[in-house]
């Protein structure tokens, strides 16, 4: 198994640009969910997905989307980039949405917002 | 809202050295909690996590934590750290549903040799 797998690793975009961070898991998870990480502030949950076709959000969403049309894919769309959107983003899966199962994380991807 | 708070931003020991990080959270019912590590360059893994029972819990590379409900605390500890323990630890908590992680702000720790 790959695990969870995250592309492209390192992005430099313009403002107002847009882009997809693609996440994929081949472990056959329900829940799969994204986090940003930044200085000082630890990791916070940007959207989440509990299985394909339904997705919510968490603590930060404004200025992302995703949607979830496979159990295996969980895209991440910025559609206007902004400076404050600079950071390192982490895609997680688990088996399921309880709480007892562990996330794993992805390798992450590093986003410059200029 | 919940909230997990880490003291320590960053903490520089030598090998050997005992290592005690604080992590406590703010959330007055059921709590799940979890540490996690960031080697440099790499993604998260799971360090130990705490559902129920003893509330002394052993986790992978010789690491343990302590849940105390009364200090609302769940603080990392090891015994003799090594150099290759060098890295960013978070502390995280579940409070609900839908395995929703609040994390810390973390703590980067250097062991120098």
């Amino acid at each position: 198994n790959a695990g969870v797998t995250q592309t492209p690793k390192f992005q430099v975009l313009k403002t107002g640009q847009s882009m997809t961070l693609q996440c994929a898991q081949d472990m056959n998870h329900e829940y799969m969910s994204w986090y940003r990480q930044d200085p000082g502030m630890g990791l916070r949950l940007i959207h989440y997905s509990v299985g394909a076709g339904i997705t919510d959000q968490g603590e930060v969403p404004n200025g992302y989307n995703v949607s979830r049309s496979t159990t295996e894919d969980f895209p991440l769309r910025l559609l206007s980039a902004a400076p404050s959107q600079t950071s390192v983003y982490f895609c997680a899966s688990s088996y399921s949405s309880g709480s007892w199962d562990e996330q794993f994380f992805g390798p992450g991807t590093r986003l410059t917002v200029l | 809202a919940q909230s997990v708070s880490q003291h320590n931003h960053h903490v520089i020991l030598s090998e050997a050295a005992s290592l005690e990080l604080g992590c406590n959270y703010s959330y007055g019912g059921t709590v799940n909690l979890f540490w996690y590590v960031q080697y440099p360059g790499q993604h998260l893994q799971l360090l130990l996590k705490y559902f129920s029972g003893d509330p002394l819990v052993k986790g992978i590379k010789g690491f343990e934590a302590e849940f105390i409900k009364s200090k609302f605390s769940f603080n990392l500890r090891k015994p003799s750290v090594q150099w290759s323990d060098t890295a960013e630890y978070f502390c995280a908590v579940m409070t609900g549903g839908y395995n929703k992680l609040i994390f810390g702000a973390g703590t980067r720790l250097a062991v120098h040799p």
